[in-house]
């Protein structure tokens, strides 16, 4: 069973930097893209950005609204994705979820995980 | 950026009724859509990927169509379970694009 746990959720101030991990199990995942997907407090969902798999040369790709802040990384060892965000703004306030791909490319979303909630004020 | 224009951003139908979600692209994405269902307080669920094909265990009450610029979601009779915010994603070689939501309500 494919499972995604999302960590490092919190209250951080303006300015100041956090780290979300996404734990995955029940797949190979060094085969697949992930992405991550957020929704600030009673909005629509976000696109932040995604990682392709190794075959297709582990490269990012982000939203103009988190592109320079923010930065995806993987850790297919360890069956781990990261988001490391910088510069946070009150408008990042949002609950982030990792996803899974339906493959090697970002494209279709079929595996999410739970959750993790940011929250962004002083 | 493409983007996604999905409308009704509500509507609020009777159990039984056919409900219908349009959602238009900026620019041809081809088959490149993709359908979820939200319940409160959930993650997403992937209903339809790639414009009509009805992913596992998905209740053949949900269809879609399209190509281009131009898809539908419907549901062809309303079950209260199906309360739910519905959203289409796009994608393309360089990013993934939401539209704005379709919050279902029973009447």
């Amino acid at each position: 069973e494919v499972q995604l746990v999302e960590s490092g959720g919190g209250l951080v101030q303006p300015g100041r930097s956090l780290r979300l991990s996404c734990t995955a199990s029940g797949f190979t995942f060094g085969d697949y893209a992930m992405s991550w997907v957020r929704q600030a407090p009673g909005k629509g969902l976000e696109w932040v950005g995604f990682i392709r798999s190794k075959a297709y040369g582990g490269t990012t790709e982000y939203a103009a609204s988190v592109k320079g802040r923010f930065t995806i990384s993987r850790d297919d060892s360890k069956s781990i994705a990261y988001l490391q965000m910088n510069s946070l703004k009150t408008e990042d306030t949002a609950v982030y979820y990792c996803t899974r791909d339906h493959g090697e490319m970002a494209t279709i979303l079929p595996y999410w995980g739970q959750g993790t909630l940011v929250t962004v004020s002083s | 950026d493409i983007q996604m224009t999905q409308s009704p951003s509500s509507l609020s139908a009777s159990v039984g009724d056919r409900v219908t979600i349009t959602c238009q692209a900026s620019q041809d994405i081809s088959n490149y859509l993709n359908w979820y269902q939200q319940k409160p307080g959930k993650a997403p669920k992937l209903l339809i990927y790639d414009a009509s094909n009805l992913e596992t265990g998905v209740p053949s009450r949900f269809s879609g169509s399209g190509s281009g610029t131009d898809f539908t979601f419907t549901i062809s009779s309303l079950q209260p379970e199906d309360i739910a915010t519905y959203y289409c994603q796009q994608y393309d070689n360089l990013a993934l694009t939401f539209g704005g939501g379709t919050k279902v309500e029973i009447k």
